[in-house]
């Protein structure tokens, strides 16, 4: 079964700190790994996303870490600001015309000033 | 660049009542989803169509049923609306340049009383 299960569900982090959003997937056959942030009100937009031939993919101050034995990704943001204040989803698909996107459920990530 | 169009963007319906939500894309893609969004369940897939002319079923597609009317269109159509429906809908399509990233409309929230 295609599943996608992403922890904490809630987050809280100081300003200035390193937020961890940890995620793992079942389906070896997944070979795109995006991250989508979205506001309130808003939908999902594309992050960052990483492919399992890297281990690590960084842009700015946002990192994927990527292990492919473990199956398992995580999002990792540096110096958090407030302005990072929204829901993060993890999710996997197949970089093949129409494949379905799996995501999961969601990181609430609060950055207190 | 208009994007990812969906109509309504609010709506509320007596239960038993039928609906059709729009949703348009204007950026030429192949791929087209249907996610609804309910607190802690993150998104989950209903339907979707892998180019025009075809449509294929997601992870909850129960009380739904689709349309991929044209390449920019594709409709969601409850026939007999339930409280168990009331959820925010998302409609996304796909096809960047790497053909991967997934690009999200607005969002319809949709009360079912």
């Amino acid at each position: 079964q295609q599943q996608v299960k992403q922890s904490p569900q809630s987050l809280i982090v100081q300003k200035g700190g390193i937020s961890i959003i940890n995620c793992a997937y079942e389906n070896t056959a997944f070979d795109y790994f995006p991250w989508y942030q979205q506001f309130p009100g808003k939908g999902p937009a594309l992050l960052i996303a990483i492919r399992p031939d890297v281990s690590e993919k960084k842009e700015g101050r946002f990192t994927i870490s990527f292990n492919k034995s473990a199956k398992q990704f995580s999002l990792h943001i540096m110096d958090s600001q407030p302005g990072d204040s929204a829901t993060y989803f993890c999710a996997a698909t197949r970089d093949t015309g129409g494949f379905k996107t799996i995501f999961g459920a969601g990181t609430r990530l609060f950055v207190k000033a | 660049n208009a994007g990812v169009t969906q109509t309504p963007k609010f709506q509320v319906l007596k239960t038993g009542q039928s609906m059709t939500l729009q949703c348009a894309q204007d950026m030429n893609h192949n791929s087209m989803y249907w996610y609804r969004q309910d607190p802690g369940m993150g998104l989950r897939l209903i339907y979707y169509s892998a180019s025009e002319g075809t449509t294929d079923k997601g992870e909850v597609p129960n009380g739904y049923n689709v349309s991929r009317l044209n390449k920019r269109e594709f409709s969601l159509r409850l026939e007999s609306a339930a409280p168990s429906q009331t959820s925010v809908y998302f409609c996304a399509s796909r096809g960047g340049r790497t053909n991967t990233e997934a690009f999200f409309g607005q969002g319809t929230r949709l009360t079912v009383v």
